[in-house]
């Protein structure tokens, strides 16, 4: 059964960084796309883009292009989710998620646990 | 992008009574590459069904998922209290993944 644990919540100033990191353990890491979604609070999800370790190209959903940085390292089974210039409007709970099927963006059957990055001065 | 619009946006049912959630997608999805998902307070969202129709792994049978092109709908046939909670509905035909905007379940 694939788990994927994310890393701990975060509290940032406006116009620094975060990232996030989500580890995938008991099933096969580098097939499968990780997708990272986000929801602000009260609010519906959104795709913020993912990618297939194995390929390792990233996909990013056009609002977040040039802001977000998505990556994964295959020898530890973990993704990254890199958001840069934070405004308030990105206090949120970032999901990251794995596809269904090996190689293809799809629909998610794994979430993992969430990690709550707030955004204020 | 593929807009999606679920409705209603919030549904007030009682136990034991049938719920009808819609989305209705601004293009026709692919392959009726669509999924429904479950989410609870705190929690992560919990795949229900995917290609429109099939339930995932360990969900009850009242749940099921109907539609193609253009719109869709998931049906909780008998309500239980552990069902209420907000539903969410995404196409995965077309880049980019979206999302329909939720619609809550609430205990009437």
């Amino acid at each position: 059964q694939v788990q994927l644990v994310q890393s701990g919540a975060e509290v940032k100033k406006p116009g620094s960084s975060v990232k996030i990191s989500c580890k995938a353990s008991g099933g096969t890491f580098s097939r499968y796309a990780i997708s990272w979604v986000r929801q602000a609070p009260g609010q519906g999800l959104e795709w913020m883009g993912g990618i297939i370790p194995t390929f390792g190209t990233p996909k990013y959903a056009q609002k977040f292009q040039g802001r977000v940085t998505i990556s994964a390292d295959e020898s530890s089974s973990t993704a990254y989710m890199e958001l840069n210039s934070l405004r308030s409007d990105d206090t949120a709970v970032y999901y990251c998620a794995r596809e269904a099927a090996p190689l293809i963006y799809y629909y998610m059957d794994v979430w993992g646990t969430g990690t709550t990055v707030t955004v204020s001065s | 992008e593929i807009v999606l619009t679920q409705s209603p946006g919030t549904l007030s049912l009682s136990p034991g009574e049938r719920a009808t959630l819609s989305c209705r997608a601004s293009q026709s999805v692919s392959t009726s590459s669509l999924a429904w998902y479950q989410q609870k307070p705190g929690q992560a969202p919990r795949l229900l069904i995917y290609v429109a129709s099939v339930r995932a792994t360990g969900i009850p049978d009242r749940f099921s998922g109907s539609g193609s092109g253009t719109d869709f709908t998931l049906t909780i046939s008998r309500l239980e209290p552990e069902d209420f909670a907000l539903y969410f509905c995404q196409q995965y035909g077309s880049s980019p993944i979206t999302f329909g905007q939720g619609t809550k379940l609430e205990i009437k």
